[in-house]
């Protein structure tokens, strides 16, 4: 079964600064998807980004960029001038076929 | 982008009865939605798949006669915890994938479960 690991349970940054989320992952298949979520207060999900296993360059949305190490399984989010409604619960995400598999989710605290 | 609605958004009944939360895709089809338990400051944690005219799969302890799952259209699947006690209270999100593009899955806001 596929596990996803996010060692971070919570994480601080300062307003305007980078932050980098780290996720790890295991699975023996070569064609998967990675996700990060971001879940606030509100508890909606939402899609930060997305990463195709056989895609080589590094996904990036705005603010928002990954650093996907396929042979080390690793999938980290780095989030560039950190603003205030970046404070949230991210979630770290494996797809499948069509199931998708949670890390353990770390919460990021954005002060001024 | 795709709307996932969810009702009730919060729900409080008594142990032993029964309660039904819905999940409706709002512009888009949806022949698979997901099902998830959320326990506080804990990750999602899927429950089921529910599929449009069949059964719904069930992840494994995950008990099938006590949730419920009904796929009835294209629109709308429903999760009916049966006979709830204090321990089913939690935070169930679904989820839907737009039609051709499974990897991209839309949440509903998630309905708060308390039972007292």
């Amino acid at each position: 079964a596929q596990t996803v690991t996010q060692s971070q349970p919570e994480m601080s940054v300062q307003e305007a600064e980078t932050v980098t989320l780290s996720c790890t992952y295991d699975t023996s298949e070569s064609d998967y998807y990675l996700f990060w979520y971001k879940q606030p207060p509100s508890r909606q999900m939402i899609l930060v980004i997305r990463q195709e296993a056989y895609k080589q360059q590094n996904a990036t949305e705005n603010r928002f960029s990954v650093n996907f190490q396929k042979a080390a399984k690793s999938f980290s989010l780095k989030i560039s001038d950190s603003q205030l409604g970046d404070a949230a619960m991210y979630f770290c995400a494996y797809r499948s076929l069509s199931k998708l598999t949670f890390g353990t989710g770390t919460r990021l605290q954005v002060t001024l | 982008g795709a709307v996932v609605s969810q009702h009730p958004s919060w729900v409080i009944c008594k142990s032993g009865t029964s309660v039904k939360i819905e999940c409706r895709s709002l512009d888009f089809q949806a022949t698979t939605m997901f099902w998830y338990r959320q326990f506080p400051k804990q990750s999602l944690m899927l429950m089921a798949t529910s599929n449009e005219g069949s059964k719904a799969t069930y992840e494994q302890g995950v008990e099938k006669d006590k949730f419920l799952i009904n796929h009835a259209s294209l629109t709308l699947s429903t999760l009916t915890v049966t006979s709830a006690h204090p321990e089913d209270s939690s935070f169930y999100i679904c989820s839907a994938p737009t039609s051709g593009q499974l990897y991209e899955q839309y949440f509903g806001p998630g309905t708060r479960l308390t039972v007292t």
